[in-house]
């Protein structure tokens, strides 16, 4: 198992430019989510997924899209880039856990987005 | 929102020396994860806890559940230059989709 991968490791945009990060899991887990971390700031959650079709947002979804069309793949859409954008992403999934409780996450090994 | 508070923020110890440190949140939590980073990589899940008063090892790392379910403990023993990272507390209470996460705490281990 590859686990959860991400694309690209790094990537440089001017502000207004979109982009999608990447991201996908061999692990058939139904739970996707993304966070961006920023120093100081711990991981905060962005947009997750309970499964294909269904998604919903997290703390700080402001200036991100994110579907699920298969249960692989969970891609984070940034329609105008902004240099509050500038941060660390990471998509993480894990087993969806009965009512009431929560499975462990595991995480990809992150995107860092620069915005000038 | 709901938010944990992990401490401490930072630590500076000796290579040998044993380290604590907490997450405490004002709601009941069911499940509380133990995770750590290393520079330029994700976070690495180290220990799962999912009972009130639940004790669990991994090697050098113990964590706890607390009784209240309102904290957990990690606890790092004869600490070595490979456990220098961030270590983050992540929790989920009743009725959410989401973990909460601890604002991490960065341990920096001098030889």
């Amino acid at each position: 198992n590859a686990g959860v991968t991400q694309t690209p490791k790094f990537q440089v945009l001017k502000t207004g430019q979109s982009m999608t990060l990447q991201c996908a899991q061999d692990m058939n887990h139904e739970y996707m989510s993304w966070y961006r971390q920023d120093p100081g700031m711990g991981l905060r959650l962005i947009h997750y997924s309970v499964g294909a079709g269904i998604t919903d947002q997290g703390e700080v979804p402001n200036g991100y899209n994110v579907s699920r069309s298969t249960t692989e793949d969970f891609p984070l859409r940034l329609l105008s880039a902004a240099p509050s954008q500038t941060s660390v992403y990471f998509c993480a999934s894990s087993y969806l856990a009965p009512q009431g409780q929560f499975y462990e996450q595991y995480f990809g090994p992150g995107t860092r987005l620069t915005v000038t | 929102g709901q938010q944990l508070n992990q401490s401490p923020q930072s630590m500076f110890i000796q290579e040998g020396e044993d380290v604590s440190m907490n997450c405490t949140s004002s709601s009941i939590f069911n499940t509380w994860l133990w995770y750590k980073q290393d520079p330029g990589e994700g976070p690495v899940l180290l220990i799962a806890l999912y009972k009130a008063g639940e004790l669990t090892s991994n090697g050098r790392l113990t964590a706890q559940f607390g009784i209240t379910r309102k904290d957990s403990f990690l606890n790092i023993s004869a600490s070595i230059p490979s456990d220098v990272g961030i270590y983050f507390c992540a929790g989920h209470y009743q009725g959410a989709q989401k973990l909460v996460f601890g604002q991490g705490t960065r341990l920096t281990i001098n030889p």
